[in-house]
């Protein structure tokens, strides 16, 4: 079946530095890939859509230039957190539809975030 | 997108079915049903979809009233591994720009 992976599982930084988290779809393509947050004991809040080739779109209340997203091939796409601070430490996921079966989305196991 | 509403924990005995309700009363003639659950520090995984019939695959069944106002996934044969949240989601087509946002879920405890 379809498969999405990210990388790092788990990353724990300082305060001050970028932290990248990879989301790859491993057998299909995605030219459109989604990242979500999640508070403990909080739903998953979606952040951004990724678009392959050309800028990500942003949902309300997020920042851009805090949350960088490149979608640089159809099977990977990365966000990076700059400047974290410890609020930024979170459950991040991905998600991909496959190109061809859009209708099934495909969750990646997430990355944890500790910003110390 | 339409908002939904279901029951905030359940509980249910192994190896009974699990009837998980979801009410969406506003949802629009284009936008199908999804369930998906979350079982604790992993990603979401998908369980099922539908627009207006019952559907039925290898986890579950999804049942949906004729009014579409409301929907009820259905787990057979409960165990323990069910145990997760289950989010029911009413999205437009995905070629219609329909994204996938998340409510609270129902927290399903599967007891033994």
């Amino acid at each position: 079946g379809a498969v999405v992976s990210q990388h790092p599982s788990r990353v724990i930084c300082k305060s001050g530095t970028s932290v990248k988290i990879e989301c790859r779809s491993l057998d299909f393509q995605a030219t459109t890939m989604f990242w979500y947050r999640q508070f403990p004991k909080q739903s998953l809040m979606l952040m951004a859509t990724s678009n392959e080739g050309s800028k990500a779109t942003y949902e309300q209340g997020v920042e851009k230039d805090k949350f960088l997203i490149n979608h640089a091939s159809l099977t990977l796409s990365t966000l990076t957190v700059t400047s974290a601070h410890p609020e930024d430490s979170s459950f991040y996921i991905c998600s991909a539809p496959r190109a061809l079966a859009p209708e099934t989305q495909y969750f990646g196991p997430g990355t944890r975030l500790l910003v110390l | 997108d339409a908002k939904t509403t279901q029951p905030t924990s359940m509980d249910c005995a192994e190896g009974r079915a699990a009837n998980l309700p979801c009410n969406h009363s506003t949802i629009s003639g284009n936008e199908y049903v999804y369930w998906y659950r979350q079982i604790h520090s992993q990603g979401p995984q998908y369980i099922i979809h539908g627009l207006k019939n019952n559907e039925t695959n290898e986890m579950a069944s999804l049942i949906i009233t004729e009014d579409r106002k409301s929907s009820t996934l259905i787990l057979p044969h409960a165990t323990l591994r069910d145990t997760a949240v289950y989010y029911c989601i009413v999205r437009a087509p995905y070629n219609q720009g329909g994204k996938l946002i998340f409510g609270q879920g129902t927290e399903l405890s599967v007891k033994p």
